[in-house]
């Protein structure tokens, strides 16, 4: 079975730093992006950035370039969302999903569980 | 960046009702859009590719048309299952529709 499983929920201080995972399985996880996509409480989807496990080469939403880092690990099969300084609006859920971009045109088809991240002092 | 928007942003219909959502990019984006169904506290699934492809396993009252910057989004019968909010997507999503039983 094709899958992203995710980290559990992190309730963190402002200013700690944090950095959440996402398994895939069941698929060469080097031939595909993952994505990372921000939930807000209450609000819409927001792309943050992808990343290409093969070599990665990484992509960040102008909103979030600067903000996190995206990076993986391909002897694990594993991507990372991380923080150097979390703040009180970093609380959201946070998904990583697969992009296809050979036969679906770049559609995130395949999406983890969530990560719950709380930011709170 | 290419903006999406959506409308409505909200509906209520009644079960076998035909509902519709259109969405817009702000540029010529050709048929490079997506569609996707969240339910409350689940993940977003994806449901329409390249703005009318039905991703597999997806019930067929479901549909995508549009192609350059409108684009409409369509469920033929509407089931108690659909209650959810659906965003369009090139790369940047578009703000959701929250569909609801009348």
């Amino acid at each position: 079975e094709v899958q992203l499983v995710q980290s559990g929920a992190e309730v963190k201080k402002p200013g700690e730093s944090l950095k959440i995972s996402c398994k895939g399985s069941g698929y060469s996880f080097t031939s595909y992006w993952i994505g990372w996509v921000r939930q807000m409480p209450g609000k819409g989807l927001e792309w943050m950035g992808i990343i290409y496990p093969g070599d990665s080469d990484t992509r960040y939403s102008p909103s979030f370039q600067g903000q996190v880092t995206i990076s993986a690990d391909k002897s694990i099969s594993t991507a990372y969302l991380q923080w150097s300084s979390l703040k009180a609006s970093d609380t959201a859920m946070y998904y990583c999903a697969r992009r296809d971009t050979v036969v679906k045109n770049d559609a995130f088809d395949i999406w983890g569980q969530g990560t719950m991240v709380t930011v709170s002092s | 960046d290419i903006q999406m928007t959506q409308s409505p942003s909200s509906l209520s219909a009644s079960v076998g009702d035909r509902v519709t959502i259109t969405c817009q990019a702000s540029q010529d984006i050709s048929n490079y859009l997506n569609w996707y169904q969240q339910k409350p506290g689940k993940a977003p699934k994806l449901l329409i590719y390249d703005a009318s492809n039905l991703e597999t396993g997806v019930p067929s009252r479901f549909s995508g048309s549009g192609s350059g910057t409108d684009f409409t989004f369509t469920i033929s019968s509407l089931h108690p299952e659909d209650i959810a909010t659906y965003y369009c997507q090139q790369t940047t999503f578009g703000p959701g529709t929250k569909v609801d039983i009348k």
